[in-house]
Parts: structure tokens; sequence; C-alpha cells
């Protein structure tokens, strides 16, 4: 099955930094690849996703990447701001239309 | 539009009972996704029903399980519960096989 490692699991900056957390996964069959901003006590909400036909995607501060070849794929915040600070989780869909979830980034913005 | 809703918020047993926990999926939606948050686990997937029927299950014992009602809404039990069920219980929809709506959750604990 998919398997999804996330790194780091804990991120501390400055405001007005740049943060960026990595994923890779194992199935070459995936195709989606979400990620979730998880508040404290409150539901995980997607942020912004990517499909494995495009290499980028922006939204504003945030913006995913795709590298397919190697496997892997990146959140990037930036002007981080004390808001951002939250778990951030990356999300792999494969073949069999199961999520596979990383374990968590634990974004921490100091003002 | 409505999101997704789960009841109850918060639900506590103790060992040896059973619990049962529901989501309302968004509007149109015939997907419902069932997650496991325990503390620093992550998400782990339980249960995927879609159009009434269970498609797929994650690594659970069969003491998990639910089912799927016509108008799409869904009941998750756990059976014999043991301290270790004591979780955030999370269900997502979804009106494909990608993305997917998280509700705010049903905190369970097992005393």
């Amino acid at each position: 099955g998919e398997n999804v490692e996330q790194h780091p699991s804990t991120l501390s900056v400055q405001e007005g930094d740049s943060a960026v957390i990595k994923c890779t996964y194992s199935d070459s069959a995936s195709n989606y690849f979400p990620w979730y901003k998880q508040e404290l006590g409150k539901r995980p909400q997607l942020i912004i996703d990517i499909r494995s036909n495009v290499g980028e995607k922006k939204d504003q501060r945030i913006a995913v990447t795709l590298n397919k070849t190697a496997k892997h794929f990146s959140l990037h915040i930036t002007e981080t701001q004390p808001e951002d600070s939250a778990v951030y989780f990356c999300a792999a869909h494969g073949g069999s239309y199961i999520p596979t979830f990383g374990r968590g980034t634990s974004l921490i913005v100091h003002p | 539009e409505a999101g997704v809703t789960q009841s109850p918020t918060h639900l506590i047993k103790t060992r040896g009972q059973q619990a049962t926990l529901r989501c309302s999926p968004i509007s149109g939606h015939t997907s419902v996704y069932w997650y496991q948050q325990a503390l620093g686990l992550g998400l782990q997937f339980l249960l995927w029903y879609d159009e009434g029927e269970e498609r797929n299950r994650g690594n659970f014992p069969p003491r998990f399980s639910g089912r799927q009602f016509p108008n799409y809404s869904s009941e998750l039990n756990v059976n014999a519960l043991e301290l270790e069920d004591s979780a955030l219980y999370l269900c997502a929809s979804s009106q494909s096989t990608d993305t997917q709506y998280f509700g705010p959750g049903t905190r369970l604990t097992v005393l």
C-alpha cells in the first residue's frame, strides 16, 4: 500500500519568514495530493491541492510543488503570519481511492 | 451550503461498552470516509462508504463497523471499547474519489 512520509514534524519560524514542508510517497499510481491545515480543536481544512499532471500550483502565499519522478511534493508558505500556526497534513490518493496521510507538521510562527 | 456535520461532539464511555458516532455529508456527496486521529498518529483511515456500500476498510479490528443510509449519512459503531480507542473520530465526505471535506469530529473518551 501507499506510504507517506512527512518532514519536519515541527517547524518554528519567525513572522515573515518562509516555511517549507515536504512529503514523499511510495505508490507511483498516486495522482492527487491535497494539503490540509488543522488548527487546535478544529477540523482539517483543505488549503491547496495538486494533481499529477501539474508541477506547481500557487494560491496567494501558499504554493505546492510536485516531483513525480522523485515521488515527493512540498508545501511552501511565504511571509508567514501568526495565524498560519497550525498542524499541516499532506496526503496522497492512490489507485485504491483511499488517501494516505502524513503524520503532520506542527508549524509555529513567532510574532 | 452546509458543511459536514457530526454528532455527538463529545462521548464518554467505559471499557467494554459500545459507541455510536454519526455523520451527515455535504448535500450531493455520496462518499463518506471515517478516520481515527489519535494523539501524535495523524489520520488513520477506518472505513469508506459510497452509495450505501462499504468500499474499503483500514487496518482496524472488526469491532469497528458502520453503515451508510439511503440519505448518505453514516454511522460508525465501535464495540467492546478499549482504552486505546480514545481519539478524535473524523468523518469526511466527497463527491468523487479525491477532494474530501471534513466534519468537526467526535471526541471519544474511554475510561
